[in-house]
């Protein structure tokens, strides 16, 4: 699976949107981009995911470049409740059946919503 | 039932302890995962059961012992662990072995400390 990298840390004002960056510029063909984010203390939380098409769900919207080299995950009004590490990750979707997969957390962006 | 619950919450043991973890979900998931969290780091995979089968185990030592009793239930046995092996273990379930618009569901962990 491609590498991600995301900045270490971010800070949004509550009420306002967060613009979390995401680069990756391995991905390949088949490589779908995930996002989950993880509270404190608590397991991680799918939020999105998507191939080539921006995508948006109640959660969040996801928007990935056209050379799919880099994407953003966007909460449009962040509240305190969204202070968490978000996990950006990108792998591949087989087809086949009967083949594992693993899910590779890489280090994250740490969001503080203030007030 | 979209949870994935973990018991116990927190555990306390001693080196020549043998405890067990407990994992369980309702949502007919084939697939199941446990994975290790160190403070201030990513979850790490362990283990994938795939269809009740042991399909990747990540080098994982030998103290550290899974089991899927069946299509709902993934236990870890612990034995002799050492205190580096604190840490939350985290439960997550999916579709099957190749998450598709649903991602994986996490537990909220257990938070494991050896004495």
């Amino acid at each position: 699976d491609a590498k991600t990298t995301q900045p270490t840390s971010m800070d949004c004002a509550e009420g306002r949107a967060a613009n979390l960056p995401c680069n990756h510029s391995t991905i390949s063909g088949n490589e779908y981009v995930y996002w989950y984010r993880q509270i404190h203390s608590q397991g991680p939380q799918y939020i999105i995911h998507g191939l080539k098409n921006n995508e948006t769900n109640e959660m969040a919207s996801l928007i990935i470049t056209e050379d799919r080299k880099s994407s953003t995950l966007i909460l449009p009004h962040a509240t305190l409740r969204d202070t968490a590490v978000y996990y950006c990750i990108v792998r591949a979707r087989s087809h086949y059946t009967g083949t594992a997969s693993k899910l590779t957390f890489g280090t994250g962006t740490r969001l503080q919503v203030t007030l | 039932d979209t949870e994935v619950t973990q018991t116990p919450k927190h555990l306390v043991m001693g080196m020549t302890n043998k405890k067990s973890l407990k994992c369980e979900q309702h949502m007919g998931h084939r697939a199941m995962y446990w994975y290790k969290q160190k403070a201030k780091k990513p979850p790490e995979l362990m283990f994938v059961y795939s269809y009740e089968k042991l399909s990747i185990n990540e080098s994982v030592p030998s103290r550290f012992s899974p089991e899927c009793p069946n299509s709902s239930l993934l236990n870890l046995h612990l034995h002799a662990l050492q205190p580096e092996d604190s840490a939350l273990y985290l439960c997550a379930s999916s579709q099957d072995q190749n998450p598709g618009n649903y991602g994986y569901t996490f537990g909220s962990g257990t938070r494991l400390t050896v004495v």
